[in-house]
């Protein structure tokens, strides 16, 4: 039963333009999300969060969106740049731990 | 700032032998998690402490795995006897508290068994 679900394996984008980053949940007792970001080689670093009282919250180009009626995240990255190629990790925080999604690995094309 | 520093970074070694990796935590955080990452599994977390104190060792596979926090700034991960199936990278995170708070990753051990 995976309770964290990232359905695009990849995604490809052209420089400059938006990324938009998709992530399910199905249990409801969560109370945080996070998005990290993975470089090859590198453990994964925290990039944004949100909590479940909230529907959005903004830092520079990254946004994340929340919608509880569908059990539905997103990340938002505008405008998209090369640097930004990465595998992300979708998270969900409950009683004392983390549940990682599978990742979506993000191209962007110069 | 160090960050989360683990040792070593890759590992080979032949089925059966014992493994140990390690893991330094960033001073003053109160949790660490060990996770393993595969292709098939993605990043499952393994086990949790909290103050030193394992809380969650549900994820834990199997018998053969154990894990150690001896005092704050030091954790262990070991494998005994090791199998093929072990192989995988082993991440050790760190965090303040639960809740909100972000996990700070280490770079992860490779784990190869012949």
């Amino acid at each position: 039963d995976q309770q964290v679900k990232q359905n695009s394996p990849s995604l490809s984008v052209q420089e400059g333009r938006i990324s938009i980053l998709n992530c399910d949940y199905t249990n409801s007792m969560f109370d945080y999300f996070l998005w990290y970001k993975k470089y090859p080689a590198e453990g994964p670093t925290f990039l944004i969060s949100i909590s479940s009282i909230k529907d959005k919250n903004e830092d520079g180009r990254f946004t994340v969106f929340l919608n509880k009626s569908a059990k539905h995240l997103s990340l938002h990255i505008v405008p998209s740049q090369p640097g930004d190629s990465a595998v992300y990790f979708c998270a969900a925080t409950g009683t004392g731990k983390s549940t990682f999604g599978d990742g979506t690995t993000l191209t962007v094309k110069p | 700032d160090a960050g989360v520093i683990q040792s070593p970074r890759h590992e080979v070694t032949e089925m059966g032998q014992e493994v140990t990796l390690r893991c330094k935590p960033i001073s003053g955080h109160d949790y660490l998690f060990w996770y393993r990452q595969t292709m098939m599994r993605g990043l499952e977390l393994l086990i949790y402490f909290n103050n030193n104190v394992p809380i969650d060792d549900s994820g834990m596979p199997e018998d053969r795995f154990s894990a150690k926090m001896p005092n704050a700034s030091f954790s262990t991960l070991k494998i005994q006897p090791s199998e093929p199936r072990d192989s995988a990278v082993y991440f050790c995170a760190s965090s303040l508290r639960q809740g909100g708070q972000p996990q700070h990753f280490g770079d992860g051990t490779r784990l190869s068994i012949l």
